[in-house]
């Protein structure tokens, strides 16, 4: 069975600091992750994706994939404490149309 | 939210009635999905859809049916609701199998059964 692996947390980090967030994965084939950031009672929203290896970076923000050890993070430099959430990785493997989602780590950002 | 609107955003109804979820878009995308969100379980797909009319089983499917007469709309249906199936209930859409395939959400429907 494909399966999506994140801690859960709670991660906790101080104000201004760097939040390393990360995924393991096993479907050798994936293709695409994902990175969605959930506020409590609220519904995910897409932070960024990767599907090369290497970095990705998008602001604050900065993805990083090793196909080969079957891992994707996220980084989140200045954490600010709007940045406390629930952080959910995905993965797109060779099933059609599905994504394969992990439980989430929850985030708090100190100030 | 990407013009994904889900209705209604709340309810409880009665173990053994049927109970159905809508969920609309205004993005004319062609696949939609059905999830389910518990603590500690992530979200779990229910149903999905790649086309009016075409849908198909996702992993936790039983007890639930959908339907998609228009590109626009995707209903999830509980036939028989259980205590079991008290969740929050996402829908998302994707605009293509071309890659990347990310997906947006719509604002969720908290479902409580009694």
């Amino acid at each position: 069975q494909k399966e999506v692996e994140q801690n859960s947390g709670p991660l906790s980090v101080p104000e201004g600091a760097i939040a390393s967030l990360n995924c393991t994965y096993s479907d050798r084939g994936s293709q695409s992750f994902f990175w969605y950031r959930q506020y409590s009672g609220k519904s995910p929203e897409l932070i960024m994706f990767i599907y090369s290896n290497g970095d990705k970076e998008d602001g604050r923000f900065t993805a990083q994939l090793n196909k080969a050890s079957q891992y994707v993070s996220l980084l989140i430099r200045d954490s600010q404490p709007s940045d406390s959430a629930t952080y959910l990785c995905a993965v797109w493997g060779d099933s059609n149309y599905q994504l394969i989602w992990g439980a989430g780590t929850k985030l708090i950002i100190k100030p | 939210d990407a013009g994904i609107t889900q209705s209604p955003r709340h309810k409880v109804t009665e173990t053994g009635t049927p109970v159905t979820l809508r969920c609309h878009q205004t993005e004319n995308h062609r696949y939609m999905y059905w999830y389910r969100q518990d603590p500690g379980h992530g979200l779990r797909l229910i149903h999905y859809s790649y086309g009016v009319k075409d849908t198909d089983k996702g992993e936790v499917s039983d007890g639930y049916s959908v339907s998609r007469s228009k590109t626009e709309d995707f209903l999830l249906t509980l036939e028989s609701a259980t205590s079991s199936q008290t969740s929050v209930y996402f829908c998302a859409i994707s605009e293509s199998s071309g890659g990347p395939y990310e997906q947006y959400f719509g604002p969720g429907t908290r479902l409580t059964v009694t």
